[in-house]
C-alpha cells in the first residue's frame, strides 16, 4: 500500500546503540500500530495509538518507545538495541470506524549485532 | 487474555490441491479478519466476516465463520502457485471502542508444488 511508508527497509546494528523507525501515513487513519514478526511467534503488537498524543502499549513493549505528536508519524525506538530485537517490524494504520481493516507498511529488517 | 489457534502451521500441496487453514478462538469475536502475507511482503488484508455462520467467497477462496463465532476457516480450491504465503486469522482483542486491536494468530504457511 503505497500509502504507509516504512524507513528504513533494512538496519544493522549494533547492541546498546539507539534506532528509530519510521513509519508514515497518507490517510489521515486515527489508528497506527508497531508490531514485530519472528518466526514461531507471528505477529506481536509492540505499541498503538488512537490519535495524535495517545499512545498505549501493547504485548511486548519493553525496550520500545514511540510518539505520536502528528497523525500521519509513528516513529518506533528502541533506546538501547539488544540482540533479541533483531526481528522484522511492521507499522500498520486504520480508519476509526468499526470493524475497519489494518493495511501495513512493507517492513523494516533489522538485525542488531 | 483473549487467545487466537491457527491449524495447521505449515502445508505443502501439489498445484492443483485444495488447501484449508482453521481459526479458533478462546472467546467469542465479534468479527474475524482474514490476510495474507507473501514470501518477503507485508500482511495484506483480504476480507472480514461479521456474522455468525457468514460465507463469503473470493474466486477460488472460501472463508466461513462458525455458528458460535469462536471459530472459521480459509478453504482454498485447486491451489495455484501465486496462492504460496501466510494466511493470518485475526480477531478483536476487546470490545465497543478497543476493538480495533487485533489478536493474530500465528499464521498458516502454503507452499505449492508446481
Amino acid at each position: 500500500d503505497a500509502g504507509i511508508t516504512q524507513s528504513p527497509r533494512y538496519k544493522i546494528t549494533e547492541t546498546g546503540r539507539q534506532v528509530t523507525l519510521m513509519c508514515h501515513q497518507t490517510w489521515s487513519h486515527s489508528y497506527m500500530f508497531w508490531y514485530r514478526q519472528d518466526l514461531g511467534h507471528g505477529l506481536r503488537l509492540i505499541y498503538y495509538s488512537a490519535a495524535a498524543d495517545i499512545t498505549d502499549k501493547g504485548e511486548v513493549p519493553d525496550g520500545y518507545v514511540v510518539s505520536r505528536s502528528k497523525t500521519e508519524n509513528f516513529p518506533l525506538t528502541l533506546e538501547s538495541a539488544t540482540r533479541s530485537q533483531t526481528s522484522v517490524y511492521f507499522c500498520a494504520s486504520s480508519e476509526s470506524r468499526q470493524y475497519q481493516p489494518q493495511h501495513f507498511g512493507d517492513g523494516t529488517r533489522l538485525s542488531i549485532l | 487474555g483473549q487467545q487466537v489457534m491457527q491449524i495447521p502451521q505449515y502445508q505443502h500441496v501439489q498445484e492443483g490441491e485444495d488447501f484449508t487453514t482453521y481459526c479458533n478462538s478462546s472467546t467469542t469475536l465479534s468479527n474475524i479478519q482474514w490476510y495474507k502475507q507473501r514470501p518477503g511482503g507485508h500482511p495484506v488484508f483480504l476480507i472480514q466476516l461479521v456474522k455468525s455462520g457468514e460465507v463469503k467467497k473470493q474466486k477460488r477462496l472460501t472463508f466461513q465463520f462458525g455458528e458460535a463465532k469462536k471459530n472459521s476457516s480459509l478453504h482454498i480450491t485447486a491451489t495455484q502457485t501465486t496462492d504460496v504465503g501466510t494466511y493470518f486469522c485475526a480477531g478483536p482483542k476487546g470490545s465497543g471502542g478497543s476493538n480495533y486491536k487485533l489478536t493474530f494468530g500465528k499464521g498458516t504457511l502454503l507452499t505449492v508444488n508446481p
